[in-house]
Protein backbone atom coordinates (compact mmCIF):
# COMPACT_ATOMS: atom_id res chain seq x y z
CA UNK A 1 0.00 0.00 0.00
CA UNK A 2 0.92 3.50 -0.24
CA UNK A 3 2.89 4.83 2.13
CA UNK A 4 3.64 8.64 2.17
CA UNK A 5 0.63 11.09 2.34
CA UNK A 6 0.96 14.41 1.69
CA UNK A 7 -1.02 17.16 3.34
CA UNK A 8 -2.28 19.55 1.86
CA UNK A 9 -3.01 18.35 -1.21
CA UNK A 10 -3.02 21.69 -2.99
CA UNK A 11 -2.08 25.32 -1.77
CA UNK A 12 -1.81 29.01 -3.35
CA UNK A 13 -0.21 31.31 -1.34
CA UNK A 14 1.70 34.65 -2.80
CA UNK A 15 5.09 35.32 -3.49
CA UNK A 16 6.68 36.27 -0.70
CA UNK A 17 5.02 34.13 1.80
CA UNK A 18 6.25 30.61 3.06
CA UNK A 19 4.41 27.23 2.25
CA UNK A 20 4.47 24.30 4.22
CA UNK A 21 3.89 21.26 3.17
CA UNK A 22 3.69 17.53 5.14
CA UNK A 23 4.27 13.96 5.24
CA UNK A 24 3.18 11.21 6.72
CA UNK A 25 4.39 7.21 6.65
CA UNK A 26 3.26 4.19 7.70
CA UNK A 27 6.58 2.38 8.78
CA UNK A 28 9.95 2.77 9.84
CA UNK A 29 12.29 4.17 7.65
CA UNK A 30 16.28 4.79 6.40
CA UNK A 31 15.44 8.42 4.60
CA UNK A 32 12.79 10.23 2.96
CA UNK A 33 13.54 12.62 0.16
CA UNK A 34 11.41 15.51 -1.22
CA UNK A 35 11.19 15.84 -5.09
CA UNK A 36 9.40 18.52 -6.95
CA UNK A 37 7.86 17.74 -10.62
CA UNK A 38 6.80 20.89 -12.94
CA UNK A 39 3.72 20.95 -14.84
CA UNK A 40 4.52 17.92 -17.65
CA UNK A 41 8.02 17.69 -16.66
CA UNK A 42 9.94 14.67 -14.31
CA UNK A 43 11.46 14.69 -10.33
CA UNK A 44 13.48 16.79 -9.50
CA UNK A 45 15.50 15.53 -6.11
CA UNK A 46 15.36 18.54 -3.97
CA UNK A 47 16.76 17.27 -0.35
CA UNK A 48 17.45 14.21 1.74
CA UNK A 49 16.92 13.52 5.62
CA UNK A 50 18.16 10.37 7.34
CA UNK A 51 16.15 8.76 10.01
CA UNK A 52 19.23 9.99 12.22
CA UNK A 53 18.77 13.73 11.49
CA UNK A 54 15.72 16.05 12.54
CA UNK A 55 16.49 19.02 10.29
CA UNK A 56 18.01 19.70 7.30
CA UNK A 57 18.42 22.73 5.15
CA UNK A 58 19.33 24.07 1.44
CA UNK A 59 18.74 27.39 0.35
CA UNK A 60 15.10 28.34 1.18
CA UNK A 61 14.33 24.83 1.36
CA UNK A 62 13.91 23.72 5.51
CA UNK A 63 13.28 20.06 5.67
CA UNK A 64 12.11 18.28 9.50
CA UNK A 65 11.42 14.68 10.46
CA UNK A 66 10.04 13.15 13.18
CA UNK A 67 10.59 9.43 13.24
CA UNK A 68 8.15 9.44 16.56
CA UNK A 69 5.62 10.64 14.34
CA UNK A 70 6.23 9.32 11.05
CA UNK A 71 5.75 12.57 9.71
CA UNK A 72 8.04 15.21 7.65
CA UNK A 73 7.78 18.67 7.18
CA UNK A 74 9.27 21.18 3.73
CA UNK A 75 9.13 24.21 4.29
CA UNK A 76 10.11 26.90 1.41
CA UNK A 77 10.43 30.25 2.33
CA UNK A 78 9.75 33.21 0.55
CA UNK A 79 8.11 31.40 -2.43
CA UNK A 80 8.63 32.64 -5.77
CA UNK A 81 6.21 32.24 -8.96
CA UNK A 82 9.02 29.34 -9.91
CA UNK A 83 8.52 27.49 -6.96
CA UNK A 84 4.85 26.74 -8.20
CA UNK A 85 5.16 22.86 -9.17
CA UNK A 86 3.55 19.49 -7.41
CA UNK A 87 5.80 18.41 -4.37
CA UNK A 88 6.60 14.87 -3.31
CA UNK A 89 7.57 13.17 -0.82
CA UNK A 90 9.46 9.77 -1.18
CA UNK A 91 10.61 7.31 1.54
CA UNK A 92 13.81 4.20 1.25
CA UNK A 93 13.61 1.52 3.69
CA UNK A 94 16.43 -0.92 3.76
CA UNK A 95 14.38 -4.17 3.71
CA UNK A 96 12.73 -3.15 0.26
CA UNK A 97 15.39 -1.01 -1.49
CA UNK A 98 12.76 1.05 -3.15
CA UNK A 99 11.51 4.77 -2.96
CA UNK A 100 7.65 4.73 -2.23
CA UNK A 101 6.01 8.14 -2.89
CA UNK A 102 3.76 10.09 -1.57
CA UNK A 103 0.12 11.52 -3.10
CA UNK A 104 2.04 15.11 -3.58
CA UNK A 105 1.12 18.51 -3.03
CA UNK A 106 0.17 21.06 -5.60
CA UNK A 107 2.17 24.38 -4.89
CA UNK A 108 0.76 27.59 -6.50
CA UNK A 109 2.58 30.84 -5.93
CA UNK A 110 0.92 33.76 -7.11
CA UNK A 111 3.01 36.83 -8.15
CA UNK B 1 23.36 17.92 -21.98
CA UNK B 2 20.25 15.77 -21.41
CA UNK B 3 21.10 13.37 -18.60
CA UNK B 4 17.62 10.94 -18.57
CA UNK B 5 16.50 10.85 -22.13
CA UNK B 6 13.02 9.31 -22.85
CA UNK B 7 11.56 8.44 -26.30
CA UNK B 8 9.35 9.65 -27.16
CA UNK B 9 7.43 11.79 -25.14
CA UNK B 10 3.84 11.21 -26.44
CA UNK B 11 2.54 7.90 -27.62
CA UNK B 12 -0.90 7.37 -28.71
CA UNK B 13 -2.07 3.81 -29.71
CA UNK B 14 -5.20 1.31 -30.11
CA UNK B 15 -6.01 -1.53 -27.70
CA UNK B 16 -4.18 -4.63 -27.97
CA UNK B 17 -0.85 -3.01 -30.08
CA UNK B 18 2.90 -3.54 -28.90
CA UNK B 19 4.72 -0.09 -27.90
CA UNK B 20 8.23 0.37 -26.61
CA UNK B 21 9.59 3.22 -24.91
CA UNK B 22 13.28 4.12 -25.10
CA UNK B 23 15.63 5.18 -21.85
CA UNK B 24 18.80 6.24 -21.73
CA UNK B 25 20.79 8.12 -19.54
CA UNK B 26 24.51 9.45 -19.36
CA UNK B 27 25.46 10.11 -16.59
CA UNK B 28 27.44 6.75 -15.79
CA UNK B 29 24.95 5.10 -13.35
CA UNK B 30 24.66 1.72 -12.54
CA UNK B 31 21.04 1.56 -11.70
CA UNK B 32 17.78 2.77 -13.92
CA UNK B 33 14.57 2.46 -13.06
CA UNK B 34 10.95 2.68 -14.37
CA UNK B 35 7.83 4.19 -12.75
CA UNK B 36 4.24 4.77 -13.73
CA UNK B 37 2.87 7.81 -12.87
CA UNK B 38 -1.78 7.21 -12.66
CA UNK B 39 -3.84 10.02 -13.63
CA UNK B 40 -3.74 11.14 -9.79
CA UNK B 41 -0.15 11.58 -10.13
CA UNK B 42 0.62 8.79 -8.18
CA UNK B 43 3.91 7.23 -8.76
CA UNK B 44 4.69 4.10 -8.68
CA UNK B 45 8.15 2.03 -9.17
CA UNK B 46 7.42 -0.71 -11.87
CA UNK B 47 10.97 -2.49 -12.12
CA UNK B 48 14.64 -1.14 -11.69
CA UNK B 49 17.94 -2.68 -13.08
CA UNK B 50 21.48 -2.34 -11.44
CA UNK B 51 24.32 -3.25 -14.20
CA UNK B 52 21.64 -4.71 -16.61
CA UNK B 53 20.49 -7.03 -14.14
CA UNK B 54 16.94 -7.03 -12.57
CA UNK B 55 16.48 -6.00 -8.97
CA UNK B 56 12.91 -5.09 -8.30
CA UNK B 57 10.04 -6.49 -10.38
CA UNK B 58 6.40 -5.25 -8.76
CA UNK B 59 4.24 -7.39 -9.47
CA UNK B 60 3.54 -5.29 -12.53
CA UNK B 61 1.35 -7.52 -15.66
CA UNK B 62 3.95 -10.04 -17.61
CA UNK B 63 2.88 -7.61 -20.87
CA UNK B 64 5.62 -4.92 -18.97
CA UNK B 65 8.69 -6.27 -20.35
CA UNK B 66 12.18 -4.04 -19.77
CA UNK B 67 15.05 -5.06 -20.99
CA UNK B 68 18.29 -3.09 -20.31
CA UNK B 69 20.76 -3.84 -23.44
CA UNK B 70 23.71 -2.12 -21.51
CA UNK B 71 23.72 -0.25 -18.11
CA UNK B 72 22.84 3.26 -20.21
CA UNK B 73 19.80 1.99 -21.66
CA UNK B 74 16.79 0.63 -20.14
CA UNK B 75 13.78 0.00 -22.69
CA UNK B 76 9.88 -0.54 -21.82
CA UNK B 77 8.55 -2.89 -24.05
CA UNK B 78 4.75 -3.58 -23.65
CA UNK B 79 2.50 -5.95 -25.56
CA UNK B 80 -1.38 -6.01 -25.60
CA UNK B 81 -1.40 -2.64 -24.70
CA UNK B 82 -4.85 -1.44 -22.58
CA UNK B 83 -7.10 1.23 -21.71
CA UNK B 84 -5.85 1.27 -17.98
CA UNK B 85 -2.18 1.14 -19.35
CA UNK B 86 -2.81 4.89 -20.37
CA UNK B 87 -0.27 7.39 -17.70
CA UNK B 88 2.98 8.77 -18.07
CA UNK B 89 5.84 6.36 -17.34
CA UNK B 90 8.89 7.56 -16.10
CA UNK B 91 12.70 6.14 -16.54
CA UNK B 92 15.45 7.35 -13.64
CA UNK B 93 18.39 6.44 -12.75
CA UNK B 94 20.53 6.38 -10.07
CA UNK B 95 24.50 6.10 -8.81
CA UNK B 96 24.16 3.30 -6.11
CA UNK B 97 21.37 -0.12 -6.34
CA UNK B 98 19.56 1.53 -3.76
CA UNK B 99 18.16 4.49 -2.70
CA UNK B 100 19.63 4.50 0.64
CA UNK B 101 21.78 7.58 -0.09
CA UNK B 102 21.17 8.45 -3.87
CA UNK B 103 19.24 10.76 -5.44
CA UNK B 104 17.69 9.96 -8.25
CA UNK B 105 17.28 11.63 -11.71
CA UNK B 106 14.42 11.70 -13.76
CA UNK B 107 13.72 11.30 -17.52
CA UNK B 108 10.86 13.87 -18.42
CA UNK B 109 8.05 11.47 -18.91
CA UNK B 110 6.38 9.62 -21.92
CA UNK B 111 2.75 10.01 -21.88
CA UNK B 112 1.03 6.97 -23.07
CA UNK B 113 -2.47 7.24 -24.36
CA UNK B 114 -4.48 4.39 -25.12
CA UNK B 115 -7.79 4.20 -27.81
Amino acid sequence: SQQGEEDPQALSIQEGENATMNCSYKTSINNLQWYRQNSGRGLVHLILIRSNEREKHSGRLRVTLDTSKKSSSLLITASRAADTASYFCATYTYNTDKLIFGTGTRLQVFP
Amino acid sequence: DTAVSQTPKYLVTQMGNDKSIKCEQNLGHDTMYWYKQDSKKFLKIMFSYNNKELIINETVPNRFSPKSPDKAHLNLHINSLELGDSAVYFCASSQDVSGSTDTQYFGPGTRLTVL
